[in-house]
């Protein structure tokens, strides 16, 4: 079992809809959750981390946790063509850093 | 203006040589790993270091060395014992275990 799973998509979604990008974990002693976007080629940059149960919202991005059910998501609102590229989600236990396979994300304008 | 750097950005290589990829930041930060990512996959932890002069294995390490005598620098060595050595070479830096990890731009090897 992997330590953290992603659906790989592609997930389409016209523009201006809001895109839902899901991540489940299996390590309970996980603290830190991060999302990176990646766009083909290049390097993942950091969008957003959370380290407590429920919601951290900024600008268009909000990032849900959910520690009982171990799950994190990370919803873009107002999605715009520029956002396509694959998402990657991350989990830490302070002993490792580990990544999902990520989610690649289409906004067809 | 700061960050990470790597060098170069893209790698040639006959099999059977070593290769050495440069990673430097000037963030001030302890931590520095070294990740593996092929097409269409997630990243591999290959290396990682939480201070100068220690560094521990991560998932795939073998066929690579690294080195941190330096807070700023933790280069990468690929030997001629990496079997499947053409990827993308991320690394990435971190205030410490727990915090986000801060990306360079990458080094694209190509084994021939």
């Amino acid at each position: 079992q992997k330590e953290v799973e992603q659906n790989s998509g592609p997930l389409s979604v016209p523009e201006g809809a809001i895109a839902s990008l899901n991540c489940t974990y299996s390590d309970r002693g996980s603290q830190s959750f991060f999302w990176y976007r990646q766009y083909s080629g290049k390097s993942p940059e950091l969008i957003m981390f959370i380290y407590s149960n429920g919601d951290k919202e900024d600008g268009r991005f909000t990032a849900q946790l959910n520690k009982a059910s171990q799950y994190v998501s990370l919803l873009i609102r107002d999605s715009q063509p520029s956002d396509s590229a694959t998402y990657l989600c991350a989990g830490d236990n302070f002993n490792k850093f580990y990544f999902g396979s990520g989610t690649k994300l289409n906004v067809k304008p | 203006d700061g960050g990470i750097t790597q060098s170069p950005k893209y790698l040639f290589r006959k099999e059977g040589q070593n290769v050495t990829l440069s990673c430097e930041q000037n963030l001030n930060h302890d931590a520095m790993y070294w990740y593996r990512q092929d097409p269409g996959q997630g990243l591999r932890l290959i290396y990682y270091s939480q201070i100068v002069n220690d560094f521990q294995k991560g998932d795939i390490a073998e066929g690579y060395s690294v080195s941190r005598e330096k807070k700023e620098s933790f280069p990468l060595t690929v030997t001629s014992a990496q079997k499947n050595p053409t990827a993308f070479y991320l690394c990435a830096s971190s205030i410490g275990p727990g915090y986000e990890q801060y990306f360079g731009p990458g080094t694209r090897l190509t084994v021939t």
